[in-house]
């Protein structure tokens, strides 16, 4: 499936270390969410980007930082990891803030 | 605080029974409201949002604004239903997002 890009598919870390999660959008998608969804519960909003500022952010310590690039692509960085980071990590770009967003297939971070 | 509540986390029908999939909400302004699904082994994708009034795959859902609600209904269940589905909301500005735990629906042949 095409459109939304993340990579890597898979990754484990240990505690106390660093990640950084990639996301290509489609072309034309001027907003990146990320979401940070922990087994059997629904995807919890990390934060958005727009036109590579950060537009919004949910409850997140600031150990959660992103970046947005011209070229569509987006990053999502985690220090000092904590067992409780294990997750699935979804990115989901849009066409603009109130359009309908694309999600991909998420990357799976394991903290040993 | 703004939060999506699923209470249902499994939900099973028949094949061609009607089916509803609760959604309730709780958020300080005036919401979008959406639903997702996750079809087994595929993304998580949109299926609806309440501003467009639609119906998807026979699917439709009303905001409720006096019951804080926003249920998806769907009078005949096919076994292609089944899936989990989500239920989102966003503030206005589209900056902020909430999503429900999810139901997981099973269509019973």
């Amino acid at each position: 499936e095409t459109g939304v890009t993340q990579s890597p598919t898979h990754l484990i870390k240990t505690r106390g270390q660093q990640v950084t999660l990639r996301c290509s959008s489609q072309s034309g998608h001027n907003t990146v969410s990320w979401y940070q969804q922990a087994l059997g519960q629904g995807p919890q909003f990390i934060f958005q980007y727009y036109r590579e500022e950060e537009n919004g952010r949910g409850n997140f310590p600031p150990r959660f930082s992103g970046l947005q690039f011209p070229n569509y692509s987006s990053e999502l960085n985690v220090n000092a990891l904590e067992l409780d980071d294990s997750a699935l990590y979804l990115c989901a770009s849009s066409y603009d803030r109130d359009q309908p967003q694309h999600f991909g297939d998420g990357t799976r971070l394991s903290i040993l | 605080a703004q939060r999506v509540t699923q209470p249902e986390k499994l939900l099973s029908v028949f094949k061609g029974a009607p089916v509803e999939l609760k959604c309730n909400y709780s958020y300080s302004g005036s919401p979008e409201l959406f639903w997702y699904v996750q079809y087994s082994r595929q993304r998580l994708q949109l299926l609806l949002r309440h501003i467009s009034r639609e119906s998807i795959k026979g699917f439709t859902a009303d905001l409720n604004k006096g019951e804080t609600s926003f249920h998806l209904k769907k009078p005949f269940a096919q076994e292609e239903d089944s899936a989990m589905y989500y239920c989102a909301l966003s503030g206005f500005s589209g900056n902020q997002f909430y999503f429900g735990t999810g139901t997981s629906l099973t269509v019973i042949p």
